[in-house]
Parts: C-alpha cells; structure tokens; sequence
C-alpha cells in the first residue's frame, strides 16, 4: 500500500473551512483514497472516499489532483463537534489490510 | 455502530492472567479486523481475518492470538497480559465490494493491565 503522510496536528476556529492535505507519492493508478474520523474514545467513522478529482457529499470534500500524489480533505464552516482526529488511507484494488497510522488532530475553537 | 458489538467494553485484570475480547457483527460482512490504541496514537493493525478460514497478522501480532469462530464472530486473547497492553481495543468488519474497502467499528474495550 502506498504511505501516506499529512500533519500531525491542525488549529481552526469555528466557522471556517478547514483543508487538511495528505500526501501519497506512490500511490497505483487503481487505488482509492479514503478518509475517517475519529472523536474521543470511539471508533473511527467513514466519511468520504475517491479515486479522481473531485467528490462531494453531506460532510466533506475530497479533492484530487490529476497526479493523484496528494489529495485534500475539506470540511467546510467547521465547529467545536469536528474537533476529532483525521485519518487518510490509501487502499488497493488487491484489498490489501488499510493501515490508519496517527492522523491529523484538528482542534476546533471558538 | 450498533451492527458491531464488543464484550467486555472495560476491563481491568493483572499481569500474567488470560484475557479473551469479543467482537460479533451483524453486517454480513466476510472481513473482521482488530486495532489496538495507545493514548494519543493512532490505530495499529493486531491481526485481521478476510473470511472464516483466513487469520493473518498485523503489524503488531506478538503476544496476541485470534480465533474466527464464525463470519459474525472474531475473537482476540492476550495469552499472558502484560502492562504495556494496555490501551483501547477495537474491532471492524468491512465487505471489499467494488474495489473499495469501507471499514465500520465497534465501540471499543478498554482494558487496564495492572
């Protein structure tokens, strides 16, 4: 599976749009990439997945670039409920076990 | 997610003894995984199973075993449990359909080596 490497850590206040980048440089032509989100002391939830440029639902946006090597979790007008941890995962067509690694923490403040 | 479910979901217990956790779904799926996490870490893969006859390690297996008991049922033990295992144990199944891989987790057991 290709690694995957996005910030440790991210500050925001309420009611802006929060952007966190992850980075996958030997990502295959036919993964994925996914994202969750953890809150304290509870399981990791889905919320959004892509292979290519853009996708959108409810919750978030995920951005992909045409090289693919990067993609961009967007959450817009954020509030104190988003302060959780972000985890980016990148996932073959093999079905290869998904390792989360540590994630980015956003802190959310008012 | 309720279609998860994790028994015990705390546990204290002492150095040496067996613990066993349990982990039964309700989703149907074939793939069945267990995470363990440290305060203020991520998640680490322990072992994983993608159906009843497969059980495979993780990145962290040593001193863990597991046993499939059935598609809906994947169970953890701790042989001989130690004060570094403690940390917050969780369970996940996913159904890898359509070349993704979506995983849903359970609530979690804590457990408290003393």
């Amino acid at each position: 599976l290709a690694k995957t490497t996005q910030p440790i850590s991210m500050d925001s206040y309420e009611g802006q749009e929060v952007n966190i980048t992850c980075s996958h440089n030997n990502i295959a032509t036919n993964d994925y990439i996914t994202w969750y989100q953890q809150f304290p002391s509870q399981g990791p939830r889905f919320i959004i997945q892509g292979y290519k440029t853009k996708v959108t639902n409810e919750v978030a946006s995920l951005f992909i670039p045409a090289d693919r090597k990067s993609s961009t979790l967007s959450l817009p007008r954020v509030s104190l409920s988003d302060t959780a941890v972000y985890y980016c995962l990148v996932g073959d067509q093999a079905g290869t076990a998904l390792i989360f690694g540590k994630g980015t923490t956003l802190s959310v403040s008012s | 997610d309720a279609d998860v479910t994790q028994t015990p979901r705390n546990r204290i217990t002492k150095t040496g003894k067996r613990i066993m956790l349990e982990c039964s779904q309700t989703k149907g799926h074939d793939r069945m995984y267990w995470y363990r996490q440290d305060p203020g870490l991520g998640l680490q893969l322990i072992y994983y199973s993608f159906d009843v006859k497969d059980i495979n390690k993780g990145e962290i297996s040593d001193g863990y075993s597991v046993s499939r008991q059935a598609q809906a049922k994947f169970s953890l033990s701790l042989e001989s449990a130690i004060p570094n295992q403690t940390a917050l144990y969780f369970c996940a199944t996913s159904d890898f359909r359509g070349g993704t891989d979506t995983q849903y987790f359970g609530p979690g057991t804590r457990l408290t080596v003393l």
